[in-house]
């Protein structure tokens, strides 16, 4: 079975500076990896997604994330933040291929500050 | 660019009626699903749907529960009799299909279900 730990419930960080949201991951077969955002009263957005083809991932927004095996870690990450990117942000995993039931992380609380 | 929708927004229902959340996926996708978020808890997976029926489903998906598709474009999960543990967001996704890990799901904006 699959499971995702995302490290910290909430992430405040200031406007212009990186943002890093932790996502660590359990599977016992090669992994699909996604970041969804959500915006408030809107639904799930899918912002990139690992699967296999390269471990660098880039998304929309300007965002990025790693996939690491031997850490088992798919961190997101930006350079610089925006007050538009405060938002709750999930990974999640899937196995065999994308429509398969995703096994989310409890998710993170993105702050930006002025 | 297409979306997935989902009413109503917010459904408030008394413990032991049934409620039917509707969902309209994105209009040539193949995969449906329901999620379901208790709130500070995480987003779980229900059920998947798929060629007119049940795909998979998770434990949390028992005999209250039941999804269906009845016209092409509508997709909708039913709860029996609703329980107060039963209060969650309900999300809707669906997918198109592709096949090599190359299929996304698109989420709705989710039904907000309160059960007193």
């Amino acid at each position: 079975a699959q499971s995702v730990t995302q490290l910290g419930s909430h992430v405040s960080v200031s406007e212009g500076a990186l943002v890093l949201l932790r996502c660590n991951y359990s599977s016992s077969v090669p992994p699909y990896l996604f970041w969804y955002v959500q915006y408030p009263n809107q639904g799930l957005q899918l912002l990139l997604k690992y699967t296999s083809a390269a471990t660098l991932v880039k998304g929309i927004n300007g965002f990025e994330a790693e996939f690491k095996k031997s850490e088992t870690s798919f961190h997101l990450t930006k350079p610089s933040a925006h007050m538009r990117d405060a938002a709750e942000y999930f990974c999640a995993v899937t196995v065999n291929s994308g429509n398969t039931p995703l096994v989310f992380g409890k998710g993170t609380r993105l702050s930006v500050i002025a | 660019e297409p979306e997935v929708t989902q009413t109503p927004s917010h459904q408030v229902t008394q413990m032991g009626q049934e409620v039917i959340l509707r969902c309209v996926p994105i209009s040539n996708h193949l995969y449906f699903y329901w999620y379901r978020q208790i709130l500070g808890q995480k987003v779980e997976f229900l059920v998947s749907f798929y060629n007119n029926e049940i795909s998979e489903k998770s434990e949390i998906f028992d005999d209250q529960f039941s999804v269906e598709r009845p016209d092409g474009s509508n997709f909708t999960l039913k709860i029996r009799s609703t329980k107060l543990e039963d209060s969650a967001m309900y999300f809707c996704a669906s997918s198109a299909g592709l096949a090599g890990g190359l299929d996304t799901q698109y989420f709705g904006p989710g039904t907000r279900l309160t059960v007193l």
